[in-house]
Parts: structure tokens; sequence; C-alpha cells
């Protein structure tokens, strides 16, 4: 059954912490991609990977970071320089031959008290 | 001005209406566009892309485009309650270098097909 997955779902944590949220894809893509969205608002870029090991920035990377050691695998961390850290997170995937036909998983919706 | 804009909602229409979604795009660039459905709470859905300008049909949607104007619209024919979600266009930044795969999105438009 292939797809993209992230975990957790939901996930609550106090300011001031680090965490890594999880997206594992096993469709056999070479980009991934990690988006924030606030309620009511649309998708904003937070960074991107096109191949392993190597990720640009996207418009609002800021307080994130990002690790591309495997095909398979692209975890986010929200670090406490992250002023507004609370959101729902949503990672994609695409392959290199329709790179624009973006793939979602269930997404992570991060709650920071 | 936003990057890309859509019509602002929320938008309701009679099952079996015509629901008519539209976007604005600011960058003459563009070469690509896409619409995904997003029901509440959940992840977003590609549901058409078109690349050409005029029309591409799939099933009860029409995806169109118009690059001289800017601009691209969905519509949904014979529209269902089950149609009812946000409706989020999204455009490629130019082609090429490191743009390459990077889409910018609206903010959605809310559509309720009420019975």
């Amino acid at each position: 059954d292939g797809g993209i997955t992230q975990s957790p779902k939901y996930l609550f944590r106090k300011e001031g912490q680090n965490v890594t949220l999880s997206c594992e894809q096993n469709l056999n893509h070479d980009a991934m991609y990690w988006y924030r969205q606030d309620p009511g608002q649309g998708l904003r870029l937070i960074y991107y990977s096109q191949i392993v090991n190597d990720f640009q920035k996207g418009d609002i990377a800021e307080g994130y970071s990002v690790s591309r050691e495997k095909k398979e695998s692209f975890p986010l961390t929200v670090t406490s320089a992250q002023k507004n850290p609370t959101a729902f997170y949503l990672c994609a995937s695409s392959d290199q031959h329709h790179a624009y036909e973006q793939y979602f998983g269930p997404g992570t919706r991060l709650t920071v008290t | 001005q936003k990057e890309v804009e859509q019509n602002s909602g929320p938008l309701s229409v009679p099952e079996g209406a015509i629901a008519s979604l539209n976007c604005t795009y600011s960058d003459r660039g563009s070469q690509s566009f896409f619409w995904y459905r997003q029901y509440s709470g959940k992840s977003p859905e590609l549901i058409m892309f078109i690349y050409s300008n005029g029309d591409k049909e799939d099933g009860r949607f029409t995806a169109q485009l118009n690059k001289a104007s800017q601009y691209v619209s969905l519509l949904i024919r014979d529209s269902q309650p089950s149609d009812s979600a946000t409706y989020l266009c999204a455009v490629t930044a130019n082609a090429g270098g490191t743009s390459y795969g990077k889409l910018t999105f609206g903010q959605g438009t809310i559509l309720t097909v009420h019975p």
C-alpha cells in the first residue's frame, strides 16, 4: 500500500522545546516538501528537497530545520526559534518527471502552549 | 498584491448547480496550474492540473486557463454535497533552477453544496 505517512497526527509541546515531525514515503519519489497551513490560509512552503542529501529553503524556513539522509524520509524539526509554531504541517512528495504534481500525507497538527 | 488570489468565499450553491471557482496569479512566468480539494481537517488532494490555454475536462470538473489574463478557474458541474470542501489553487514558480517543484498556493475558497 503505497503512500505518504506522517506521525504523529496530533502533537502537543511546551514553548521552548524543539520537536521533530516525521514524514515517510514509499512511492519512490525523488522530491519531498514541507508545508505549513494556518486556519483559513493556503499552504506555505517551509523546505523542499529534490534529491537525497540536498534541500532548499522555502518561503518561511526561519525557525525550522530538515534533513534528507534517505530517499524515503524527510523529517522536519520545529525549533524553539519559530515564533508561532502552532499550525497544521503537511508533507508532500513528487517524482522527478512530474515535480509539480505533489501528493500529500495526512498531516500533523502541532499545538505549542 | 498576493501572488495567487482566489475568489473570496464561502461559496454556496444548490445541489445540481455549477460551482465556479476562480484564481488569478501575478507571476507571468508560471507554467503549470493545479487545483486541490481539501476536506475539513484533512490534507489536500490533487484533482486537476492544466498546462495549456483553454479548457481541460475530467468528469464533472473542468479547468480553464487564460495565461494572457493570468486567470485559471475550476468549474464543477452537477455539484454534489460531497463536493463541499475548500478548493486550493496552486501555481508554479518560474521554471528552472532552484524553483523547480516549488508551488505557490492561494488562500482557498470554501465551497458548500446544499441539498
